[in-house]
């Protein structure tokens, strides 16, 4: 089993609807969680960091559970620039930040 | 544009090659992390940096691979006798440490192609 799981995706939704994402990660020990978004063939961005109860920014909501070792993203009112690839994050002490796979979205007009 | 850069962005090279990629991080970053990604799957961690010191290494990192930062600047990653498995986009990432936690900001990539 891999330390950091996403839902496999692809989604595919129309502009201004409502997507969520989830990850699980297994190791209990996990400090910090991130979620990163991707674009095709550049970098990994930092999106934002997920705290222990919850956080909002903008049109996106993250939330942790770590009871259940369970992350989510939430996006409202999908834009077309959102499609891209949405990495889970989780580290240890700072150190050797795991991804998970991704999951993909695509927005359609 | 996050500040880090990384150079060359694309290496075509054959197989049984020493090629060399250099990473300049953040100039106040003391973390400085190197991952390698294949289409389809998220960013695998190989090592990382603590300004020169050399802290982690994964299982990934085979006796081909090396990496050094040897001023606690910039950053070098070589492979030498290179396979064709090793085609992945090498991706180079720096941090600052803090009390206050660690976020990570990543060069655009190396994309290697072994022929």
């Amino acid at each position: 089993r891999k330390e950091v799981e996403q839902d496999p995706g692809p989604f595919n939704v129309p502009e201004g609807a409502t997507v969520a994402f989830n990850c699980t990660y297994s190791n209990s020990a996990s400090q910090s969680f991130f979620w990163y978004r991707q674009d095709c063939r550049k970098e990994p961005k930092l999106l934002m960091s997920v705290y222990s109860s919850g956080n909002e920014d903008g049109r996106f909501t993250a939330q942790l559970n770590r009871a259940s070792q369970y992350i989510s993203l939430l996006i409202r009112d999908s834009k077309l620039s959102d499609s891209a690839t949405y990495l889970c994050v989780v580290t240890r002490g700072g150190q050797n930040f795991v991804f998970g796979p991704g999951t993909r979205l695509s927005v359609l007009p | 544009d996050t500040g880090v850069s990384q150079d060359p962005r694309h290496k075509i090279t054959k197989r049984g090659q020493n090629v060399t990629f250099r990473c300049d991080p953040i100039s106040e970053h003391n973390r400085l992390y190197w991952y390698r990604q294949t289409l389809g799957q998220g960013p695998e961690f190989l090592t990382y940096f603590q300004n020169e010191a050399q802290l982690e290494k994964s299982r990934l990192l085979s006796d081909r691979f090396s990496a050094e930062r040897p001023k606690g600047s910039f950053s070098t990653l070589e492979i030498q006798r290179t396979e064709q498995g090793d085609s992945a986009m090498y991706l180079c990432a720096s941090s600052l440490n803090s009390l206050a936690g660690e976020t990570q900001y990543f060069g655009p990539g190396t994309r290697l192609l072994v022929l």
